[in-house]
């Protein structure tokens, strides 16, 4: 299986400021037709997970534009360019090149 | 676009238990349906698929043995079914659609509300 390793586990944030979050795989998630298999998923305190990025670096339909996704292979960034108040939750890479599908361990990320 | 999870379950360890997965505002045959599980302190874990036009599955080797997907299309529910439960299962299940089309993936785009299975004696 691949395996997921997101840093920093813990992430605290100034309202404004810019986050960013690693995620790294054990292997190439870069397909031969060009595409890497990498999603990013926001789960919010209490609530299911939601899908913000496909493919390394796609927003997702009703994405705010402060988040972009970006890496290729192996090593992979979200970025988040102000933060908000809203933005508060665990984020999760996903990678789906190989089943089983496999996740990062998760980045807290909360308001200072 | 909606997918509506059956309610909490508390299950005795060696039972068997299923969950729903109720869906609406899409054309339910023409997406797949995942299924993962997000135990106490574990990493989200994917569990499977399931093909609600011919109801093809794929499972994770994990679950190949004890996790049943299966789909009434007359009332566009996915269903999951696992067996032979241990404390080990107590997890929130969540089904989720793969936005995906036949030449492009889209992602795990639409999530169901989350099912708290509690296996206990």
């Amino acid at each position: 299986d691949i395996v997921m390793t997101q840093s920093p586990l813990s992430l605290p944030v100034t309202p404004g400021e810019p986050a960013s979050i690693s995620c790294r795989s054990s292997q190439s998630l870069l397909h031969s037709n060009g595409f890497n298999y990498l999603d990013w998923y926001l789960q919010r305190p209490g609530q299911s997970p939601q899908l913000l990025i496909y493919e390394g670096s796609n927003r997702a339909s009703g994405v705010p534009h402060r988040f972009s996704g970006s890496g290729s292979g192996t090593d992979f960034t979200l970025k988040i360019s102000r933060v908000e108040a809203e933005d508060v939750g665990v984020y999760f890479c996903m990678q789906s090149l190989q089943t089983p599908f496999t996740f990062g361990g998760g980045t807290r990320v909360e308001i200072k | 676009v909606q997918l509506v999870q059956s309610g909490a379950e508390l299950k005795k360890p060696g039972a068997s238990m299923r969950v729903s997965c109720r869906t609406s505002g899409y054309t339910f045959t023409a997406y797949y349906i995942h299924w993962l599980r997000q135990s106490p302190g574990q990493r989200l874990e994917w569990m499977g698929w399931i093909n609600p036009k011919n109801g093809g599955t794929y499972y994770a080797q994990k679950f190949q043995d004890w996790v049943t997907l299966t789909r009434d299309t007359s009332t566009n529910t996915a269903y999951m079914a696992l067996s032979r439960l241990t404390s080990d299962d107590t997890a929130v299940y969540y089904c989720a659609r793969d936005g995906s089309s036949d030449s492009q993936y889209y992602g795990l785009d639409v999530w169901g509300q989350g099912t708290t299975v509690t296996v206990s004696s």
